[in-house]
């Protein structure tokens, strides 16, 4: 079954040094990915997805996130944070036999000024 | 473009009441979806629809009733609130079934409180 996962609850960066959010997949034949951002009590913010092509994708924001097939990975970027980037991420993939997202579990950014 | 729209943003109900969530999408999109987010439970899909007329239960269906009477709307009904329903609901909808990879677009949420 389609699933994503999310190794690290907490990153903490200093504004302006790069950013990795990461993210593993576990998908049977070409997946789609996707990156959303979450900031207090707001709702879920589309960044960014990989449907077929360039690894390198670019999104909202910034970001960018680079798919490798080799590695089952889809880590999100961003070459400088910013304090305004401190929010709650989420990887996700949609699973085609019950019609929705499959989320992992978040990983909430905090960067320090 | 309005996008997902959700009503009302925050609702305080008695155990045992019943109330609507709203929500509306102006993309003319054919799925539609709720979800609840809880700590350390994530997002959990509680009903979708495929299109109007089409409704089917997600992971958490339990207390929920939905309609597609429309393609714009999608309101999720809490029959008898209970304090287990204690959560943010958050709309969602894509042009077509999330497998397909379209993008799926979320509401700003609905913060619940039952007591």
């Amino acid at each position: 079954a389609q699933s994503v996962a999310q190794p690290e609850d907490q990153v903490n960066v200093a504004e302006g040094n790069p950013l990795t959010v990461k993210c593993t997949y576990s998908v049977s034949g070409n997946p789609y990915l996707f990156w959303y951002v979450q900031y207090p009590n707001r709702g879920l913010q589309f960044l960014l997805k990989y449907i077929t092509g360039d690894n390198l994708v670019k999104g909202s924001y910034g970001f960018e996130a680079e798919f490798n097939k080799s590695q089952t990975s889809f880590h999100l970027k961003k070459p400088s944070a910013l304090v305004s980037d401190s929010a709650l991420y989420f990887c996700a993939v949609p699973r085609s036999n019950d019609y929705k997202l499959s989320f992992g579990a978040g990983t909430t950014v905090t960067v320090r000024a | 473009n309005a996008g997902v729209t959700q009503t009302p943003k925050f609702q305080v109900l008695k155990t045992g009441q019943s109330m609507t969530l709203q929500c509306a999408q102006d993309m003319n999109h054919e799925y539609m979806s709720w979800y609840r987010q809880d700590p350390g439970m994530g997002l959990r899909l509680i009903h979708y629809s495929v299109g109007a007329g089409i409704t089917d239960q997600g992971e958490v269906p339990n207390g929920y009733n939905v309609s597609r009477s429309t393609t714009e709307d999608f309101p999720l009904r809490l029959l008898s609130a209970a304090p287990s329903q204690t959560s943010v609901y958050f709309c969602a909808s894509s042009l077509r079934v999330p497998s397909s990879g379209n993008t799926i677009y979320f509401g700003e949420g609905s913060w619940l409180t039952v007591v």
